[in-house]
């Protein structure tokens, strides 16, 4: 079972460039979270979806997009990186709203 | 809105010894709390939660945790933790209202084992 895939893993950039993290679940679940973890911050979501189309906003979605235009496939978009968004990036997907969260292995970013 | 008070940053233990580790909730609605492993390098792993029933809730890894409602309460405990126990534990809530909000997180806690 793959779970929670994220990629990549890695990733530097450079101010001002833009990219997007891809997160993929093959659990059927309706629930997809993107959350950013920082040091001695705990996780902090930053968007979610409650099924296929659609998207809401969580506690810290200022500089992100995201789009689930797939079910199994959750992406989080920074059009334009700053440094403040450097920080490890967990996707997490749960079958039901209070059903437990599964969570990826995360992706590493830093902007310089 | 809720808000999770994990009072150890760090909390160094001595292998075979008992471990406990404190969380507290702030929340004008009712809960449901939960608690996550983080080994370095890793996603999180659900340890136990609590959604309703017994307020004594056993978890994998021989971990458990107590619901304590009047004191806002719900502290992990071990009676004997191993090396391998060292990681970053993380207590959350999420009210249980319908909605797909997502968890709230504690600031965390780094378990030590000691030799």
């Amino acid at each position: 079972n793959a779970g929670v895939t994220q990629t990549p893993k890695f990733r530097v950039l450079k101010t001002g460039q833009s990219m997007t993290l891809l997160c993929a679940q093959d659990m059927n679940h309706e629930y997809m979270y993107w959350y950013r973890q920082d040091p001695g911050m705990g996780l902090r979501l930053i968007h979610y979806s409650v099924g296929e189309g659609t998207t809401a906003k969580g506690e810290v979605p200022d500089g992100y997009n995201v789009s689930r235009l797939k079910k199994q496939n959750f992406l989080l978009g920074l059009e334009s990186a700053a440094p403040s968004q450097t920080s490890v990036y967990f996707c997490a997907s749960s079958y039901g709203w209070n059903q437990p969260q599964h969570f990826g292995d995360g992706t590493r970013l830093s902007i310089l | 809105a809720q808000s999770v008070t994990q009072l150890d940053s760090q909390v160094p233990v001595f292998e075979e010894a008992p471990v406990e580790l404190r969380c507290n909730y702030s929340s004008s609605v009712s809960v449901y709390l939960f608690w996550y492993v983080q080994y370095p390098n890793q996603g999180l792993q659900l340890l136990l939660k609590y959604l309703s029933g017994s307020t004594l809730v056993k978890g994998i890894n021989g971990f458990e945790a107590e619901f304590n409602k009047s004191q806002t309460s719900f502290h992990l405990r071990k009676p004997s933790v191993h090396i391998s126990d060292t990681a970053e534990y993380f207590c959350a809530v999420r009210r249980t209202g319908g909605g797909a909000d997502g968890l709230t997180f504690g600031k965390g806690t780094h378990l030590i084992i000691q030799p």
